[in-house]
């Protein structure tokens, strides 16, 4: 069963506009969550995180806003640049645990 | 995350074969988890293990698969009697800490596995 949902394959948007990657979650016991991002060939790499005590974090041009009733997040980039382009995969995580639940993924690009 | 290392990053094996896929883990890390991403999926949990000990293989499949971390050496997963189905990319992620969360985990960059 997935229990971390990213429901959009892909994602195109204009170099210089605003990106913005959504994740569903569906249990109720995940209490930290994880952008990663991930180029062809090679592993993820970690973005950007946020813990369930906040709804916001911010690092340069990465912001992760979580809604913990909706369980929801989201990650905004803002500028999007064309080296953004990647695949961008959603994980989650329970306090009590240390597997990462990670969604499919989605896929950016950022055209000039 | 250059400093988790895998090998080989590719491995072509036929059906019915051994697969074995190696995994270094990043200086001064002694936990190393393995991640299975399947075509067009996410990266899904195998296995946690810290040096000597297998700590959760409750994402292990029951039979044909096995993971060690000797005391001495990489981590190795192993998969016996390779079938189609086994084709994907495999990660090993390392960290210092284990437990809650691992945002401290590195990951590698992958061995593609493909059966033929």
């Amino acid at each position: 069963d997935q229990q971390v949902k990213q429901n959009s394959p892909s994602l195109s948007v204009q170099e210089g506009r605003i990106s913005i990657l959504n994740c569903d979650y569906t249990n109720s016991m995940f209490d930290y969550f994880l952008w990663y991002k991930k180029y062809p060939a090679e592993g993820p790499t970690f973005l950007i995180s946020i813990s369930s005590i906040k709804d916001k974090n911010e690092d340069g041009r990465f912001t992760v806003f979580l809604n913990k009733s909706a369980k929801h997040l989201s990650l905004h980039i803002v500028p999007s640049q064309p080296g953004d382009s990647a695949v961008y995969f959603c994980a989650a995580v329970s306090n009590s645990g240390y597997a990462l639940n990670f969604g499919k993924g989605t896929s950016l690009l950022v055209t000039p | 995350n250059a400093g988790v290392m895998q090998n080989p990053r590719h491995l072509v094996r036929r059906r019915g074969q051994e697969a074995r896929l190696r995994c270094s883990p990043m200086k001064g890390h002694s936990h190393v988890y393995w991640y299975r991403q399947l075509p067009e999926e996410g990266l899904k949990f195998m296995v946690y293990l810290q040096k000597e000990n297998i700590i959760d293989e409750s994402g292990m499949p029951k039979e044909r698969f096995s993971a060690e971390f000797p005391k001495e050496g990489p981590s190795i997963l192993r998969i016996q009697q390779v079938v189609r189905g086994d084709s994907a990319a495999y990660f090993c992620a390392s960290s210092t800490i284990g437990g809650t969360g691992n945002t401290e985990a590195f990951f590698g960059q992958g061995t593609r596995l493909t059966v033929v």
